[in-house]
């Protein structure tokens, strides 16, 4: 069983849904990180966090530390969210900032 | 990103050749990373560096060595490539400086025929 799931494996939606994409992990950490990969594109950071809620324009990652489990929701989805979004832990005992686990990624595709 | 380059972007090599990847940052992180993304099996970590001249092994580390002799570069070399080390390579840094933990690099598309 991987450390780190993540669901779905793919996920399409028309322009304007709100998408939600989901992680649970098995092991304890130290901070959680959402990633969005374009297609044949390069890793952004989305977000990091260890509790709590983040908000960034219309992404919003929520983390449950008790119940080993983060969101990631996308309000008002266009067709420019079409990537894949990778959620990873550093592993308690490293520093936030150290490596990372990755989980196998969520395909989204948003139609016009 | 603008903080952290990596050389070459494509790259085809015969098997058995050495190959040396290049990451180069100026952020003046303290932590570089070497990954390798496969289908079917994501990102995994080759190897990392905490600081010029400490690095350590990954989850995947045969095959490959790395050096920083300087904070700014992260060399990695396959000593004999193969073709199961066909792969994208990604370089990133991190610190605690950083809101977001970690940048990426734009990635190394390597092909061992």
């Amino acid at each position: 069983k991987n450390e780190v799931e993540q669901s779905p494996q793919n996920l399409t939606a028309q322009e304007g849904e709100f998408i939600t994409i989901n992680c649970s992990y098995s092991v304890g950490i130290s901070a959680l990180h959402w990633l969005q990969q374009h297609p044949g594109g390069g890793i952004v950071s989305l977000f990091m966090l260890s509790s709590g809620k983040k908000k960034h324009g219309r992404l919003i990652a929520t983390i449950n530390i008790q119940e080993k489990h983060s969101s990631l929701h996308i309000t008002a989805s266009h067709p420019r969210d079409s990537a894949v979004y990778i959620c990873a832990v550093g592993s308690a005992g490293g520093t936030s900032y150290g490596k990372l686990t990755f989980g196998q990624g969520t395909i989204l595709t948003v139609h016009p | 990103d603008a903080g952290i380059t990596q050389s070459p972007r494509h790259k085809v090599t015969e098997t058995g050749t050495p190959v040396t990847l290049r990451c180069h940052q100026t952020e003046n992180h303290r932590y570089m990373y070497w990954y390798r993304q496969d289908p079917g099996h994501g990102l995994r970590l080759i190897h990392y560096s905490y600081g010029v001249k400490d690095t350590d092994k990954g989850e995947v580390s045969d095959g490959y060595s790395v050096s920083r002799s300087k904070t700014e570069d992260f060399l990695l070399t396959l000593e004999s490539a193969t073709s199961s080390q066909t792969s994208v390579y990604f370089c990133a840094i991190s610190d605690t400086r950083s809101n977001y933990g970690y940048t990426f690099g734009s990635g190394t598309r390597l092909t061992v025929v």
